[in-house]
């Protein structure tokens, strides 16, 4: 079946620091990809999505690319922020409007 | 639109009660999903429906969980002689199934407790 397996253990960073979060996926055929945010006492949130390979998902300076070769979508940004401190959760969907797969979670905490 | 709404935010229940969970979708939207999120974990699926079909249902879905949407629109999750193991977090989202790359909107969610 379907699984999403995100980078073990939560990650501290000081701003301004660079941000990575590895996800690998296993699925067949060409899955959907996401990164959804969860901050403190909300709602998952959709943060960047990807449909087909070698797409690039971006929004708020987070960036993902569907690297169908390595089955991965690691979220990146450049420069992290205080307020980007939240639970980051990789998902992938095999079609459209059907059930998302999540992964673990990874709990993001970012210092001034 | 105030978005995906679920209610209570909060139940704490005895060992063998019976708890409902409901979900108020945005208007208009034809999929309605529920996911189950324990501490630390990503959510699991439960089950979706497409308008008043329930077109799927996970394995983790056992005979002591019902769900239901009876005019298409909100949906109710039960829970028969809940047990510890179901304390979690109850997640609804709900999608608009017309096109490609449609998106999933999460309510805040319903925490269980049983004690």
């Amino acid at each position: 079946g379907n699984s999403v397996t995100q980078m073990e253990g939560p990650v501290t960073l000081s701003e301004e620091a660079f941000l990575t979060i590895n996800c690998t996926y296993t699925a067949t055929g060409y899955p959907s990809l996401f990164w959804y945010v969860q901050y403190p006492g909300e709602g998952l949130q959709l943060l960047l999505k990807a449909t087909k390979a070698d797409d690039k998902g971006s929004n708020k300076g987070f960036e993902a690319t569907y690297r169908k070769e390595t089955t991965s979508f690691h979220l990146e940004k450049g420069s992290v922020q205080v307020s980007d401190s939240a639970v980051y959760f990789c998902a992938l969907q095999q079609t459209s409007g059907s059930r998302l797969t999540f992964g673990e979670g990874t709990q993001l905490t970012v210092n001034p | 639109d105030t978005g995906v709404s679920q209610n209570p935010r909060h139940k704490i229940t005895k060992r063998g009660q019976n708890v409902t969970f409901r979900c108020d979708p945005i208007s208009e939207h034809n999929r309605l999903y529920w996911y189950r999120q324990t501490l630390g974990q990503g959510p699991e699926f439960l089950t979706y429906f497409q308008n008043e079909a329930q077109l799927e249902k996970s394995r983790l879905l056992s005979d002591r969980f019902s769900a239901e949407r009876p005019k298409g629109s909100f949906s109710t999750l039960e829970i028969q002689r809940t047990e510890q193991g179901d304390s979690a977090m109850y997640l609804c989202a709900s999608s608009l199934v017309r096109q490609m790359n449609t998106e999933a909107f999460f309510g805040q969610g319903t925490r269980l407790t049983v004690v």
